[in-house]
């Protein structure tokens, strides 16, 4: 079955940008939306955006000018950065494929920490 | 952008008995709306989509209802394993999550 797993830095400093992997194993990253969730330590989730293979995007609007994500489908990974990060970015980051029907499977997480 | 109130914020049901969580949405979202349970130290797991539809291997105590901008997510019989967040999220435009329902042990 399709497996997800986020990499990237645990600690990013102020106002600089936060970059995370998401590898797909188990099936192709074709044809499917490829989705950005957060969750800050005891709260809810955050829905930052997705991206087709094609390299169609749609972001949080309250995110938008910070976000950019990116496919490549020759390594079955897809990628986000945030940039001019704060405190407030700090969360537990998912990944998770969007088939138009909610999200599913999820990965693990990742905690992303920004503090100096 | 779509904003979703879940409620209540915190459900205290007994093992055995039926629990009803809501989600409304701030404009209608037609039938785009997935149900979520979180487990503390895990990663959401896809319950119900399209409203009303269960994700594979969800067992049939979950039921989802409603469209538009309401919504209802029934759990009809608490076992020990259900006690746990549940989320919505609409995906008609773009995707929003409700601040999410704790079902707890009464």
């Amino acid at each position: 079955q399709v497996q997800l797993q986020e990499s990237g830095p645990g600690l990013v400093k102020p106002s600089e940008t936060l970059s995370l992997t998401c590898t797909v194993s188990g099936g192709s990253i074709s044809s499917y939306y490829w989705s950005w969730i957060r969750q800050p330590a005891g709260k809810g989730l955050e829905w930052i955006g997705r991206i087709y293979t094609s390299g169609s995007t749609n972001y949080n609007p309250s995110l938008k000018s910070r976000v950019t994500m990116s496919v490549d489908t020759s390594k079955n990974q897809f990628s986000l950065k945030l940039s001019s990060v704060t405190a407030a970015d700090t969360a537990v980051y998912y990944c998770a494929r969007d088939s138009g029907m909610g999200a599913s499977p999820w990965g693990q997480g990742t905690l992303v920490t920004v503090s100096s | 952008e779509i904003v979703m109130t879940q409620s209540p914020a915190t459900l205290s049901v007994s093992p055995g008995e039926r629990a009803t969580l809501s989600c409304r949405a701030s404009q209608s979202v037609s039938s785009n709306l997935a149900w979520y349970q979180q487990k503390p130290g895990q990663a959401p797991r896809l319950l119900i989509y399209g409203a009303s539809t269960r994700a594979t291997g969800i067992p049939a105590r979950f039921s989802g209802s409603g469209s538009g901008t309401e919504f209802t997510l029934t759990i009809s019989s608490l076992q020990s394993e259900d006690f746990a967040v549940y989320y919505c999220q609409q995906y008609n435009n773009r995707g929003t999550f409700g601040q999410g329902t704790k079902v707890e042990i009464k």
